[in-house]
């Protein structure tokens, strides 16, 4: 089944424990991304990778690094965890090239920063 | 302006009503859009791709008017299933490929 796997669903964590929310796709796609969301906010791109070894900045990057050594995997790492990093985070994918090409997203993640 | 906009209602209506909410857009270089469907702490999912000449899918239909730089989803015969928040999506036309979502707009559907 084509998918976008995020873990963990739900993480609680505290201020300046680094942790790493990984996110893997099945579909070969060289566009992925990721996005928190927060209310009244909408969806807010953080970082994205056009491809491997390729990655830039989205809108909200401070306090965020990503990395994309294979194609499949776009792991989302928080250095310093802070508690407005308290959001809910979604992965996505897409066939990148084409413009008419659709993303596909992740479960989520629901970060808690205390 | 910005890039993608949405009225976030939320819009409110009865069973079975027709309903229609718009998306703005200001970069009219756009090729093409997308409408999402977003449940509450859920992963938004693709509802419709927006083309040229719009598209229709069972009850749902999308338009774009490129004239006046807005796209619309209609929904016909409303369900209670149908109530969640809708995303206008813009794929951005520049190298970066950068991805704009609109914040959405909230229907909710009472029986």
């Amino acid at each position: 089944e084509a998918q976008v796997t995020q873990n963990p669903r739900y993480l609680i964590t505290v201020t300046g424990k680094k942790l790493t929310v990984t996110c893997s796709q099945n579909m070969n796609h060289e566009y992925m991304s990721w996005y928190r969301q927060d209310p009244g906010l909408g969806l807010r791109q953080i970082y994205y990778s056009m491809n491997v070894e390729v990655t830039d900045k989205g809108d909200v990057p401070e306090g965020y690094k990503v990395s994309r050594k294979e194609k499949r995997n776009f792991p989302l790492i928080l250095e310093s965890p802070s508690p407005n990093q308290t959001s809910l985070y979604f992965c996505a994918s897409s066939a990148g090239q084409r413009r008419n090409s659709p993303l596909h997203f992740g479960n989520g993640t629901r970060l808690t920063v205390t | 302006r910005k890039e993608v906009e949405q009225d976030p209602g939320p819009f409110n209506v009865p069973e079975g009503a027709t309903v229609a909410f718009n998306c703005t857009y200001s970069n009219s270089a756009s090729q093409s859009f997308f409408w999402y469907r977003q449940d509450c702490r859920k992963e938004p999912k693709l509802l419709m791709s927006v083309y040229s000449s719009g598209n229709e899918d069972g009850r749902f239909t999308a338009q774009l008017n490129r004239a006046s730089q807005y796209i619309s989803l209609l929904i016909r015969d409303s369900k209670l299933s149908d109530s969640a928040t809708y995303l206008c999506v813009s794929p951005g036309y520049s190298s970066a490929s950068k991805i704009i979502f609109g914040s959405g707009t909230r229907l909710s559907i009472r029986p």
